[in-house]
C-alpha cells in the first residue's frame, strides 16, 4: 500500500532563505506524487505533480520538487522564501484501483511553513 | 469558471444530531471526491463518485455516514448521528476526466461536534 511521510510538522525560515519541505513515499508500484498547498481559509491548491516524466518538476510560485527513486523522496524546494509562502503544504501519492483505474490520493500529515521577516 | 463550492463553511452541532454537508463541483466534472482531515492528522479519502455512481467508498468510516450525488451534479454527505470523533474538516474535490490533471478542491467544511 502507498504511504507518505512528511518530516516536520512545522518549518520556519526567514524571508529570502531556502525552503525545503521533506516528503518520503512508500509504493509497491511506480508512484504518481503531488504537492498541494493550503492557504488560510482556502482549499487545497495543486503546486506540482510527478507523473513519471521528468524527475525534476517545476510548479507554481517558484516551487520545484525532485523525484529520487533511490531515496524514495519527493522533497519540495524554493530558492527564496516570500512572506506569501506561509501556508500548510501536503505531499500526496496516488493510489490506483487495479480494476477501474480510478485513483485516490494518500496524503501526508502536512507541514506548516512559517516565514519570518 | 466557478470553483468547487462547499457549504456550510463551518458547522457546530451537538453529539447525536444530524448534519448535512454539501458540495457543488465544477460544472461538467463527472468525478467527485470527499476527503476528511481530523484534528491535524492526514487528509483521508472517504469516497469517489463518477456521475451519480459510487466508484469507491472504502474510506467511509462507518454507516453513520451517507453520501449521495443525485443526478450527477452536487453531492451531500450526511452524518447521522454525529459523534465527537467526527469533528474535522471535510473537503470535496472534483475532476473532469484524467486524475493526473489533479483535483480542484473546495475550501472545506469545518465540522465541530460538541
Amino acid at each position: 500500500a502507498q504511504s507518505v511521510t512528511q518530516l516536520g510538522s512545522h518549518v520556519s525560515v526567514s524571508e529570502g532563505a531556502l525552503v525545503l519541505l521533506r516528503c518520503n513515499y512508500s509504493s509497491s508500484v511506480p508512484p504518481y506524487l503531488f504537492w498541494y498547498v493550503q492557504y488560510p481559509n482556502q482549499g487545497l491548491q495543486l503546486l506540482l505533480k510527478y507523473t513519471s516524466a521528468a524527475t525534476l518538476v517545476k510548479g507554481i510560485n517558484g516551487f520545484e520538487a525532485e523525484f529520487k527513486k533511490s531515496e524514495t523522496s519527493f522533497h519540495l524546494t524554493k530558492p527564496s522564501a516570500h512572506m506569501s509562502d506561509a501556508a500548510e503544504y501536503f505531499c500526496a501519492v496516488s493510489l490506483r484501483r487495479m480494476n477501474t483505474g480510478f485513483q485516490k490520493l494518500v496524503f501526508g500529515t502536512g507541514t506548516r511553513l512559517l516565514v519570518s521577516p | 469558471e466557478a470553483g468547487v463550492t462547499q457549504f456550510p463553511s463551518h458547522s457546530v452541532i451537538e453529539k447525536g444530531q444530524t448534519v448535512t454537508l454539501r458540495c457543488d463541483p465544477i460544472s461538467g466534472h463527472d468525478n467527485l471526491y470527499w476527503y476528511r482531515r481530523v484534528m491535524g492528522k492526514e487528509i483521508k479519502f472517504l469516497l469517489h463518485f463518477v456521475k451519480e455512481s459510487k466508484q469507491d467508498e472504502s474510506g467511509m468510516p462507518n454507516n453513520r455516514f451517507l453520501a449521495e450525488r443525485t443526478g450527477g451534479t452536487y453531492s451531500t454527505l450526511k452524518v447521522q448521528p454525529a459523534e465527537l470523533e467526527d469533528s474535522g474538516v471535510y473537503f470535496c474535490a472534483s475532476s473532469l476526466t484524467s486524475f493526473l490533471d489533479g483535483y480542484t478542491f473546495g475550501s472545506g467544511t469545518r465540522l465541530t461536534v460538541v
